[in-house]
C-alpha cells in the first residue's frame, strides 16, 4: 500500500493551459503539504492544510489553488501555466511536529 | 524564521570510504532536525531525526548524525558508503506547530556521488 500517492507521475503541457494534481493518503495524518523542487533540486514548502484547513501559504502566485475535500486528500490546481512552472511537485503528509513528513514520488511537470 | 545551510553541495567519495555531509540551521524557536535522502527520479525518505536526548542519533541504512547546539549544527556522517548510497541528501529543520505550522525548510541538498 502507497502511504501517499500522487498522480499523474509525469504531466506535459502547454503554455496557458490549466491542470490539477491529486494527492492521497491513507496514514491517517492531519497535516498534509505540497512542496515545490526546481530544476536545481531546491525545496520549498507551497501550502499547508491541517485538518482541512490552510494553515501555511508561501507567497505562492494565486493561480495556484489547492483545495483539501478531506483530510486525506489535497489536489492542486494551476491555472493559466508559465514555463517557470516547471518543476517536480511534492506532496507529503505529517502527524504532527516530531515526525517529519512522509512525501509521494513527486509529479514532475513541464511546461512547453 | 528558520533556515538551513548545507555547506556541500557535491561530495565524491570511493566505495567503502567514510562520507560526511555538513549542515548548519537557524531558528528563533526550538528546532527538530531531519535528514532525508532522495534516489533519482523518488520522492524523499526520512533517514533519522534529532528531537531531543543524546546528540547522536543513528537512523537507517547506517547513517548516523550528530546535533551540536553551539554550532548549530547536525552533520550526517556513515562510516562506510556503498555503491547504492549514490543519492541526493536534504537536511531539514521543523519548527512547532504552533510557530511554523509543521512545516519543514530544507537545505540545498548535498550529491553524494560513490565511486567503485
Amino acid at each position: 500500500d502507497t502511504a501517499v500517492s500522487q498522480t499523474p507521475k509525469y504531466l506535459v503541457t502547454q503554455m496557458g493551459n490549466d491542470k490539477s494534481i491529486k494527492c492521497e493518503q491513507n496514514l491517517g495524518h492531519d497535516t498534509m503539504y505540497w512542496y515545490k523542487q526546481d530544476s536545481k533540486k531546491f525545496l520549498k514548502i507551497m501550502f499547508s492544510y491541517n485538518n482541512k484547513e490552510l494553515i501555511i501559504n508561501e507567497t505562492v502566485p494565486n493561480r495556484f489553488s489547492p483545495k483539501s475535500p478531506d483530510k486525506a486528500h489535497l489536489n492542486l490546481h494551476i491555472n493559466s501555466l508559465e514555463l517557470g512552472d516547471s518543476a517536480v511537485y511534492f506532496c507529503a503528509s505529517s502527524p504532527g511536529t516530531y515526525s517529519g513528513a512522509f512525501f509521494g514520488q513527486g509529479t514532475r511537470l513541464t511546461v512547453v | 524564521a528558520q533556515s538551513v545551510t548545507q555547506l556541500d553541495s557535491q561530495v565524491p567519495v570511493f566505495e567503502e570510504a567514510p562520507v560526511e555531509l555538513r549542515c548548519n540551521y537557524s531558528s528563533s524557536v526550538s528546532v527538530y532536525l531531519f535528514w532525508y535522502v532522495q534516489y533519482p527520479n523518488q520522492g524523499l525518505q526520512l533517514l533519522l531525526k534529532y528531537l531531543s536526548g543524546s546528540t547522536l542519533v543513528k537512523g537507517i541504512n547506517g547513517f548516523e548524525a550528530e546535533f551540536n547546539k553551539s554550532q548549530t549544527s547536525f552533520h550526517l556522517r556513515k562510516p562506510s558508503v556503498h555503491i547504492s548510497d549514490t543519492a541526493e541528501y536534504f537536511c531539514a529543520v521543523s519548527g512547532s506547530f504552533e510557530a511554523a505550522g509543521n512545516k519543514l525548510t530544507f537545505g540545498g541538498g548535498t550529491r553524494v556521488l560513490v565511486k567503485p
